[in-house]
């Protein structure tokens, strides 16, 4: 069963420009994290928050949590051609990851 | 080098022919687990493992088999492949449930 689904399913902006991407899930967490995966390539981590945290940054990413609204937000600023893949949330389940079913952002130059 | 490796990278093989998928992680982690990835379908937990001895179902169990034996290892096993089971699949490790997942390179497995 999905616990994390993200909107849009794709979302294609210029090169520049700020990409957003939401994440909802269905009940409470410890923590949230988002991915990111090149096209046919392995998931890599990009940031956690924890259920306590609002808010956090790392480069260009800023992810915010809303326990209250069960969402989660990633904004990517000053988007770049390399930023272009599909991003995941992943929430934690009963003893397991689970993931959405992924936001595809296309860069486009 | 901290990584997670998969083999074989790809696969064809034909339905029932028993199969193997291994995964070895070099980082001590206790959780490993295995995902497949289908269009549409997102990531989809097979089995996952809390440590040495211990695993159990994901999401879609039906049709694998893993085991545990040693912390680094976590194969994947088809004991009778099926073309519904034609997928990405993707081992991953961590040091617990609650911290990042490292990911392996994938395998692209093709039954006919």
């Amino acid at each position: 069963s999905q616990q994390g689904e993200e909107d849009p399913q794709a979302l294609s902006i210029q090169e520049g420009e700020n990409a957003t991407m939401n994440c909802s899930y269905k009940t409470s967490i410890n923590n949230l994290q988002w991915y990111r995966q090149n096209s046919g390539r392995g998931l890599v981590h990009l940031i956690l928050i924890r259920s306590n945290e609002r808010e956090k940054h790392s480069g260009r990413l800023r992810v915010t949590l809303d326990t209250s609204k069960k969402s989660s937000s990633l904004l990517i600023t000053a988007s770049r051609a390399a930023d272009t893949a599909s991003y995941f949330c992943a929430t934690d389940g009963a003893q397991k990851l689970v993931f959405g079913q992924g936001t595809r952002l296309t860069i486009n130059p | 080098e901290a990584q997670v490796t998969q083999n074989p990278r790809y696969l064809i093989t034909v339905t029932g022919k028993k199969l193997t998928v291994t995964c070895s992680q070099n980082m001590n982690h206790e959780y490993m687990s295995w995902y497949r990835q289908d269009p549409g379908l997102g990531l989809r937990q097979i089995y996952y493992s809390m440590n040495v001895e211990v695993t159990d179902k994901g999401d879609v169990p039906e049709g694998y088999k893993v085991s545990r034996k040693e912390k680094r290892n976590f194969p994947l096993i088809l004991e009778s492949p099926s073309p519904n089971q034609t997928s990405l699949y993707f081992c991953a490790s961590s040091l617990d449930l609650d911290y990042t997942q490292y990911f392996g390179p994938g395998t692209r497995l093709t039954v006919l």
